[in-house]
């Protein structure tokens, strides 16, 4: 079936560091993939997508890179902001399945100045 | 483009009673989803809509459950006999017919089942 794996948080880190988080996924055909970010008091909005294998996404500074051998979807960002703190959830969309979501269970982001 | 709103927005409630929630999807959005989020999970999928008929139904839309999207717009999401398992955060997302894979969500009803 289809499922996520998402870098377990709380994660905190200071302005400009560096941000991974970890995401895996497992499917049973050829999915999208997503990032999708939640700030506090708001609902979830889409922060970046890829359709295919090799593909990245790209949004304020954020990347991840569709990678089909290691069924992975990282994302990046060089440099964070006290603004970048929010719980963000990483996701599949598969067509064989309505397009339906799969959800990691988020990981939580805290940038402190 | 006003994005997807719900409504209402919180909702508290007695065990054993009713409780409706709205969804109006982005406009000519074709597909609409819902989805529950309990503290500290991702959302999971309850169901989903291409227009009017609705394709799919998780295992976790118990029988208390129903929704319904009557003329392809709006829809409605009813819970009976509430139970305190039932609080959560409900979502509603709408994809349009040439990019499906996309789903733009809105708010949010928090439930809270006393």
């Amino acid at each position: 079936g289809n499922s996520v794996t998402q870098m377990e948080g709380p994660v905190t880190l200071s302005e400009e560091a560096f941000l991974t988080i970890n995401c895996t996924y497992t499917a049973t055909g050829y999915p999208s993939l997503f990032w999708y970010v939640q700030y506090p008091g708001e609902g979830l909005q889409l922060l970046l997508k890829a359709t295919k294998a090799d593909d990245k996404g790209s949004n304020k500074g954020f990347e991840a890179t569709y990678r089909k051998e290691t069924t992975s979807f990282h994302l990046e960002k060089g440099s964070v902001q006290v603004s970048d703190s929010a719980v963000y959830f990483c996701a599949l969309s598969d067509r064989d399945t309505g397009n339906q979501f799969y959800f990691g269970t988020g990981t939580s982001l805290t940038v402190i100045p | 483009d006003t994005g997807v709103s719900q409504n209402p927005r919180h909702k508290i409630t007695k065990r054993g009673q009713n409780v409706t929630f709205r969804c109006d999807p982005i406009s000519e959005h074709n597909r609409l989803y819902w989805y529950r989020q309990t503290l500290g999970q991702g959302p999971e999928f309850l169901t989903y809509f291409q227009n009017e008929a609705q394709l799919e139904k998780s295992r976790l839309l118990s029988d208390r459950f129903s929704a319904e999207r009557p003329k392809g717009s709006f829809s409605t999401l009813e819970i009976q006999r509430t139970e305190q398992g039932d609080s959560a955060m409900y979502l509603c997302a709408s994809s349009s017919q040439l990019a499906r894979e996309t789903q733009y969500f809105g708010p949010g009803t928090r439930l809270l089942v006393l």
